[in-house]
């Protein structure tokens, strides 16, 4: 089974700052999606940015964008310009093409005004 | 248009009682999936549905059914309610498998 490893728990940035949330996964395919969601004391579940992994380009989300390293099956995630609402837990996802989904622990991160 | 709903948003359950979470979606998505969410951990994947009569187990099926007899209804049943099944229990939808999940607000289910 494919596993997703998000390494820290707890993150902080500074207001306007940048910061970086890392994720890896374990897997044999050579097609499947990762995502990056975001969950807010509210617990709704929001999209942050999703990457291809055919594709080369690292996608990007206004200030999100993410370094996409497949030979190294690392995901990571960028926030640029930090705000207060970006304070939430971070979850990493990967989905094979057989629709199967597959959630990292999260990482929790708090903005520090 | 008001997403995915899921009722109820609360409730506890006695060992062996069974009950029924409701997914509705006004999206016309074909898929929908089914989520649960132990304390401190990710979401894990229950079953899913690439449309009206298909469903499919995910990660953690036991325990749990699923129909899909209508594209906007996906019932989560839980048969005899163990503690183990203490979770929050999260339904999204959407167009395709690689298009954006949208989720409902979840259901924190609390078996004792």
């Amino acid at each position: 089974a494919q596993t997703v490893t998000q390494s820290q728990p707890e993150m902080s940035v500074q207001e306007a700052e940048t910061v970086t949330l890392s994720c890896t996964y374990d897997t044999s395919e050579s097609d499947y999606y990762l995502f990056w969601y975001k969950q807010p004391p509210s617990r709704q579940m929001i999209l942050v940015i999703r990457q291809e992994a055919y594709k080369q380009q690292n996608a990007t989300e206004n200030r999100f964008s993410v370094n996409f390293q497949k030979a190294a099956k690392s995901f990571s995630l960028k926030i640029s310009d930090s705000q207060l609402g970006d304070a939430a837990m971070y979850f990493c996802a990967y989905m094979n093409t057989g629709n199967q989904f597959y959630f990292g622990t999260g990482t929790s991160l708090t903005v520090i005004p | 248009n008001a997403g995915v709903t899921q009722t109820p948003k609360f409730r506890i359950l006695k060992i062996g009682q069974s009950m029924t979470l409701q997914c509705a979606q006004d999206m016309n998505h074909n898929y929908m999936y089914w989520y649960r969410q132990d304390p401190g951990m990710g979401l894990k994947l229950i079953y899913y549905s690439v449309g009206a009569g298909i469903t499919d187990k995910g990660e953690v099926p036991n325990g749990y059914n699923v129909s899909r007899s209508t594209t906007e209804d996906f019932p989560l049943r839980l048969e005899l309610a163990a503690p183990s099944q203490t979770s929050v229990y999260f339904c999204a939808s959407a167009r395709s498998s690689t298009d954006t999940q949208y989720f409902g607000p979840g259901t924190r289910l609390t078996v004792l």
